[in-house]
């Protein structure tokens, strides 16, 4: 069965600075992987994602994530924080497998980014 | 484009009262839907998952049902609900043409 690992509750960053949200995975064959961001009482927004390709991934609103399959990592990045960044991340995983298979949820970085 | 509606967007219900939430999607056809639970403003939990019109699958042992009565419909449904039914209540769609899932707005749900 598949499962992701967030290991950080909570990430505090400085506007202005690089940020990093960490995400583990376990899956049986090659995963597809995503990064999601929910505001307070809202649905979920896609990122971005790995299917196949370059380890190094560009999503929306300036995030990126690398994939490292040796360390089974998908850590989301952005080279420079803004405040409007400070909310829930969510990292997920599908196995990249015939037939129907379920995204697996990692229980949420929240993100700080201070002035 | 697709669409994906939830509601109603907040919702106060008595102990032992039903439930009945609702969530479509517009501009695609035979989509995988799913119901997610957020308890506490953190983890998902996947609660159902439907492939199909009438086929559904549960993931967790709970007070709650789902049903999927159209291509593009997917209820969520309490006979009796609890005060441990309150949260978040995410309605989510994927397509075999598309390997992400997308959410609608969620539905606050607080069992009083």
């Amino acid at each position: 069965a598949q499962s992701v690992a967030q290991p950080e509750d909570q990430v505090n960053v400085a506007e202005g600075n690089p940020l990093t949200v960490k995400c583990t995975y376990s899956v049986s064959g090659n995963p597809y992987l995503f990064w999601y961001v929910q505001y307070p009482n809202r649905g979920l927004q896609f990122l971005l994602k790995y299917i196949t390709g370059d380890n190094l991934v560009k999503g929306s609103y300036g995030f990126e994530a690398e994939f490292n399959k040796s360390q089974t990592s998908f850590h989301l990045k952005k080279p420079s924080a803004l405040v409007s960044d400070s909310a829930l991340y969510f990292c997920a995983v599908r196995a990249m497998n015939t037939g129907f298979q379920k995204l697996v949820f990692g229980t949420g970085t929240r993100l700080l980014v201070s002035p | 484009s697709q669409t994906i509606h939830q509601w109603p967007a907040t919702l106060v219900q008595p102990v032992g009262s039903p439930l009945s939430l609702e969530c479509t999607v517009e501009g695609t056809s035979n989509p995988n839907l799913y119901w997610y639970r957020q308890a506490a403003g953190r983890g998902l939990q996947l609660l159902f998952y439907s492939v199909g019109i009438g086929q559904i699958s549960s993931e967790v042992p709970q007070n709650l049902s789902a049903s999927r009565p159209q291509d593009r419909q997917f209820i969520l449904s309490s006979k009796k609900l609890l005060l441990s039914d309150s949260g978040f209540y995410l309605c989510a769609w994927s397509a075999l043409w598309t390997t992400e899932a997308f959410f609608g707005q969620g539905t606050r749900l607080t069992v009083v």
